[in-house]
């Protein structure tokens, strides 16, 4: 499975956007980008995921670069719930295999 | 549908003793997987079912441990003879084969093990 980098921390300021990168240099055509978050005490929860193109949800929007080698995940207005630890992961498409999480980015929210 | 449940929420042993977990995951689903998780890292996968069939299982899994699916539905994950090493939080998902690819993962709150 292709590997994913990412900072091990970063800090918000509440109701700014927050824009966390991710790289996978050694992507490959068929691997979708994932994102997931946990909470403190909480098991991972999804957030978003996309293939090629910019993705936009509720919870957030998802930034692809053109070689697809990085993404940004982007949270609009940092709440302080948004404090948490978040996981950019690649899964094969139509791979019926499990997640593999790395360490992630421990996002931290100041009022 | 309330998700995926797991009990107990905590659990504090003593070393050697042999413990039992319980995941109930999202009913429909017919993927459900394991993960242990300690401090500052990332879930690490431990097995996974296909309906009851047991598909795959982690190097992780040494042979103290045992998960069973049992029709299909509810997930019983077994520690014997427990070790301080196993300390964890033990984190259980579920998913609809041909849909986890596309974020269909739904994870549990987990089941935090301290053996004393």
């Amino acid at each position: 499975d292709a590997k994913t980098t990412q900072p091990n921390s970063m800090e918000s300021n509440e109701e700014e956007p927050v824009h966390l990168p991710c790289n996978h240099s050694t992507i490959s055509g068929t691997d979708y980008i994932h994102w997931y978050r946990q909470l403190p005490s909480q098991g991972p929860e999804y957030v978003i995921h996309g293939l090629t193109s910019n993705v936009n949800n509720r919870m957030a929007s998802l930034a692809i670069a053109e070689d697809r080698k990085s993404s940004t995940l982007i949270l609009h207005r940092a709440t302080l719930r948004d404090a948490a630890v978040y996981y950019c992961i690649l899964t094969r498409g139509g791979s019926q295999g499990n997640l593999i999480f790395g360490k992630g980015t421990k996002l931290s929210v100041k009022p | 549908d309330t998700g995926v449940s797991q009990d107990p929420r905590h659990k504090i042993t003593k070393r050697g003793q042999n413990v039992t977990f319980r995941c109930d995951p999202i009913s429909e689903h017919n993927r459900l997987y394991w993960y242990r998780q300690t401090l500052g890292q990332g879930p690490e996968f431990l097995t996974y079912f296909q309906n009851e069939a047991q598909l795959e299982k982690s190097r992780l899994l040494s042979d103290r441990f045992s998960a069973e699916r049992p029709k299909g539905s509810f997930s019983t994950l077994e520690i014997q003879r427990t070790e301080q090493g196993d300390s964890a939080m033990y984190l259980c998902a579920s998913s609809l084969l041909g849909t986890g690819f596309l974020g269909g993962y739904t994870f549990g709150s987990g089941t935090r093990l301290t053996v004393v």
